[in-house]
Formats: C-alpha cells, sequence, structure tokens
C-alpha cells in the first residue's frame, strides 16, 4: 500500500511570496490533516477534512492560510503571503475515518524557510 | 485547554537499556493516547496506542501505562537498539483533534 504522498520535500521562499504545498492520501482515505511542525516542537493541527469538507479549522491563520480538497483526495495548503515564523515543516496525514478510533499515518513532510 | 507536558526533552541510553518518556495532558475527557516515532527527515509513524479504559497495553519491547486519575501516561521501552534512536511524541485526542506534546530526542549509544 502506497503511503501518503507529499510535494514538493523543500521549498525556500522569501517573505510576502506565495507558496503552495500538495498532499495525495492514502487510497480510500476520508479524512486528511495538515499540520504545521516548528522545529524542537510537536505537529499542530491546521485543518481537517472529512472528504472534501472542513471539519475543524479553527487552528488555521486564515488571512493568509488556505486549504483546498477537491473531490475528495488530493488537497493543497497554500499560505499568502509568507512571513518568517512560517518557516516550518508541513505534514499531511490521512485516516480511514475520524476520531480516535481510526489512525493517522503521515506523510514525509514539506520543509519550508522563509528568509 | 490544550496543553501536555512531556519529559525529558531529550535522553540518551545504552544500548540495552530501558528508556521511559512521560507525558501529564490536560483534558480530563481524553480517552485516547497514542504515542509516534518520528525518524530525521520523515513523518510521525504511530507506535503504540492505548484507550482510557485499560491502563497497561504491551507491544514487544513497547509498553505504556495510563493513569487517568492523576492525568499522565508514560512509554516504556526496554532492551533498547540503536534504531530506536528517533524522536517521540506523545498524544491525547481533544475531541476530534490529536494534541501533541514537544518530543523527546532518544539516543541509544552501541
Amino acid at each position: 500500500e502506497a503511503g501518503v504522498a507529499q510535494s514538493p520535500r523543500y521549498k525556500i521562499i522569501e517573505k510576502r511570496q506565495s507558496v503552495a504545498f500538495w498532499c495525495n492520501p492514502i487510497s480510500g482515505h476520508a479524512t486528511l490533516y495538515w499540520y504545521q511542525q516548528i522545529l524542537g516542537q510537536g505537529p499542530k493541527l491546521l485543518i481537517q477534512f472529512q472528504n472534501n469538507g472542513v471539519v475543524d479549522d479553527s487552528q488555521l491563520p486564515k488571512d493568509r492560510f488556505s486549504a483546498e480538497r477537491l473531490k475528495g483526495v488530493d488537497s493543497t495548503l497554500k499560505i499568502q503571503p509568507a512571513k518568517l515564523e512560517d518557516s516550518a515543516v508541513y505534514l499531511c496525514a490521512s485516516s480511514p475515518g475520524t476520531g480516535p478510533a481510526y489512525e493517522q499515518y503521515f506523510g514525509p513532510g514539506t520543509r519550508l524557510t522563509v528568509t | 485547554g490544550e496543553n501536555v507536558e512531556q519529559h525529558p526533552s531529550t535522553l540518551s541510553v545504552q544500548e540495552g537499556d530501558s528508556a521511559v518518556i512521560k507525558c501529564t495532558y490536560s483534558d480530563s475527557a481524553s480517552n485516547y493516547f497514542p504515542w509516534y516515532k518520528q525518524e530525521l527527515g520523515k513523518g510521525p509513524q504511530l507506535i503504540i496506542d492505548i484507550r482510557s479504559n485499560v491502563g497497561e497495553k504491551k507491544d514487544q519491547r513497547i509498553a505504556v501505562t495510563l493513569n487517568k486519575t492523576a492525568k499522565h501516561f508514560s512509554l516504556h521501552i526496554t532492551e533498547t537498539q540503536p534504531e530506536d534512536s528517533a524522536v517521540y511524541f506523545c498524544a491525547f485526542n481533544q475531541g476530534g483533534k490529536l494534541i501533541f506534546g514537544q518530543g523527546t530526542e532518544l539516543s541509544v549509544k552501541p
């Protein structure tokens, strides 16, 4: 079974530029998560999708971050404009269902550096 | 609120020794407590989890214990091996999402 795919793996941009990350979850997984992991910290949930609907985006900085999951499969996360404090690893995860009964499978992440 | 404290932040052991990592959480309604292992350049991977109706769970060299009254849970790794070297995260559920600890960097020296 193929795992969660993410691209690009690394990205360096200047502040105020925009950037987009892509995630392809495990086939058949209904739930998709985007996490932000700042160096030396644990992952922090940004947004959770169930199929193509948003379940939780309470910690997404909506003035600059946006995410979509068209057709309930792939997802993109966008930052516009980027700030220095956005430097982090952005992790995508998927699970077959929603809630603690289901294991979350993580992708390798995209490391973003904002200069 | 969302709060989990994880200790220690770094842990160095000799191969064959045991390692223990502890976490304290804030939400008394939490009922799911997973542990994730993250190797360099990779995403976190679930290694063991425990639910609130169980006090202890073992899987080969790994065990997790849960004390709901005190709101803390621990990861125990016995007979550590160099390939156990990684960052370990505890987590608990709050509503439908996971809250992660700050991580423990475990180094197993041959």
